[in-house]
């Protein structure tokens, strides 16, 4: 079955870029739709975006200017990066499969970054 | 954007009860796209309920959801130790997709 697997940096500076990695496992990255989810500590959670494995992504528009995400199809592997961050960037970063016409299932375990000089 | 508003927003009930979590739409959800999904502490959130009513896989029977348009309400019959966490509704029939505030089911 799908694995997700999140890996990257667990600490960022304010004003710089936040880039993390999803691999995936047990299939295709080219078979679906993938996504990146946020939760602040303590708090509920956040869409941020998907990609295709084309590349075609769709971003939530309260992150839209400051976000890219990207899929890399020889390495099974799709990325997120936030640029410009503060302190309200610090959360909890799951990916997570999309299928067409559903919702998120599987996700991974989950990453930590947080924001801080 | 769909605002999802979850109630109540904790609910204490003890083992072998039945809980009803609610969730409204400030519009009607497209399709009927409305999700839930169970988080337990320091764990990723987990799909139950898909397209409204339809249980994911693996999910027992126990959990059971309906609704329609704006209004859609999660049933878990018969809690067991391991449902009590906090439980989320989703939509994902119109973006951006949107997530409710959350319910925590704790244990009376």
């Amino acid at each position: 079955q799908v694995q997700l697997q999140e890996s990257g940096p667990g600490l960022v500076k304010p004003s710089e870029t936040l880039s993390l990695t999803c691999t995936v496992s047990g299939g295709s990255i080219s078979s679906s739709y993938w996504s990146w989810i946020r939760q602040p500590p303590g708090k509920g959670l956040e869409w941020i975006g998907y990609i295709y494995y084309s590349g075609s992504a769709k971003y939530n528009p309260s992150l839209k200017s400051r976000l890219t995400i990207s899929v890399d199809t020889s390495k099974n592997q799709f990325s997120l990066k936030l640029t410009s961050v503060t302190a309200a960037d610090t959360a909890v970063y799951y990916c997570a499969r999309l299928p067409l016409f559903n919702t998120f299932d599987p996700w991974g375990q989950g990453t930590l970054v947080t924001v801080s000089s | 954007e769909i605002v999802l508003t979850q109630s109540p927003g904790t609910l204490s009930l003890s083992p072998g009860e039945r809980a009803t979590l609610s969730c409204r739409a400030s519009q009607s959800v497209g399709s009927n796209y409305l999700a839930w999904f169970q988080q337990r502490p320091g764990q990723a959130p987990r799909l139950l309920i898909y397209g409204a009513s339809s249980r994911a896989t693996g999910i027992p029977d126990r959990f059971s959801a309906s609704g329609s348009g704006t209004d859609f309400t999660l049933t878990i019959n018969r809690l067991e130790p391991e449902d009590f966490a906090v439980y989320y509704c989703q939509q994902y029939g119109s973006s951006p997709y949107t997530f409710g505030q959350g319910t925590k089911l704790e244990i009376k």
